[in-house]
């Protein structure tokens, strides 16, 4: 059974400061994604990394993977208040369904 | 709009009712999913359908849920009886096929008094 583990869980960081959340995962998979959730929302696609050595960034967040290590990182470089949410990482298990394994979430506040 | 639609958004319910959930995927999108998330925890896989067929189900799903997807477009969940524990966010995705990437739905929060 696959699965998928997020540290820290809560992040309390101040504006300007950099930090990086981890995602390791049981099984081997070659597709992981990022997911952002905002309190009652639904989720919004951050990152989706198709294989190892991947890196993706966007703005502020800056996303990896590692196969071979089973891990993948979202690092945040220079908090702003606005980055203020949960992340999911979530790993998609093999077959033909597609379906994901989510983490448990890292509530990141962000202060100023 | 041409994302991933669910409805209706909220549902308040009393213990012991019946609830269904609606889920109008993206156009085309063959493959279609639903999850469930408790507060705090992430969301957890429910059931897929490729096209009308329902190809795989979690254990989390209990003899009291139900889904279909009768021509292969939209889904419908439904809980019967429904118990406190029923509460959470269900959420719908859909995703082409070959395994591209899955758009979420904005989720139906069930709140079961």
């Amino acid at each position: 059974e696959l699965k998928v583990e997020q540290n820290p869980l809560f992040l309390s960081m101040q504006e300007g400061k950099n930090y990086t959340i981890y995602c390791n995962y049981s099984t081997t998979s070659d597709r992981l994604y990022w997911y952002r959730q905002d309190p009652g929302k639904s989720l919004e696609s951050l990152f989706v990394l198709l294989s190892n050595g991947a890196v993706k960034q966007e703005g502020r967040l800056m996303a990896s993977l590692d196969t071979k290590a089973r891990l993948s990182t979202l690092h945040i470089t220079a908090a702003v208040h606005d980055l203020s949410a949960t992340y999911f990482c979530a790993v998609e298990s093999g077959g033909s369904n597609y379906k994901l394994t989510f983490g448990k979430g890292t509530l990141l506040t962000v202060n100023p | 709009d041409t994302g991933v639609s669910q409805d209706p958004r909220h549902k308040i319910t009393k213990r012991g009712q019946n609830v269904t959930f609606r889920c109008d995927p993206i156009s085309e999108h063959n493959r279609l999913y639903w999850y469930r998330q408790t507060l705090g925890q992430g969301p957890e896989f429910l059931t897929y359908f490729q096209n009308e067929a329902q190809l795989e189900k979690s254990r989390l799903l209990s003899d009291r849920f139900s889904a279909e997807r009768p021509k292969g477009s939209f889904s419908t969940l439904e809980i019967q009886r429904t118990e406190q524990g029923d509460s959470a966010m269900y959420l719908c995705a859909s995703s082409a096929t070959g395994g591209t990437e899955a758009f979420f739905g904005q989720g139906t929060r069930l709140t079961v008094v």
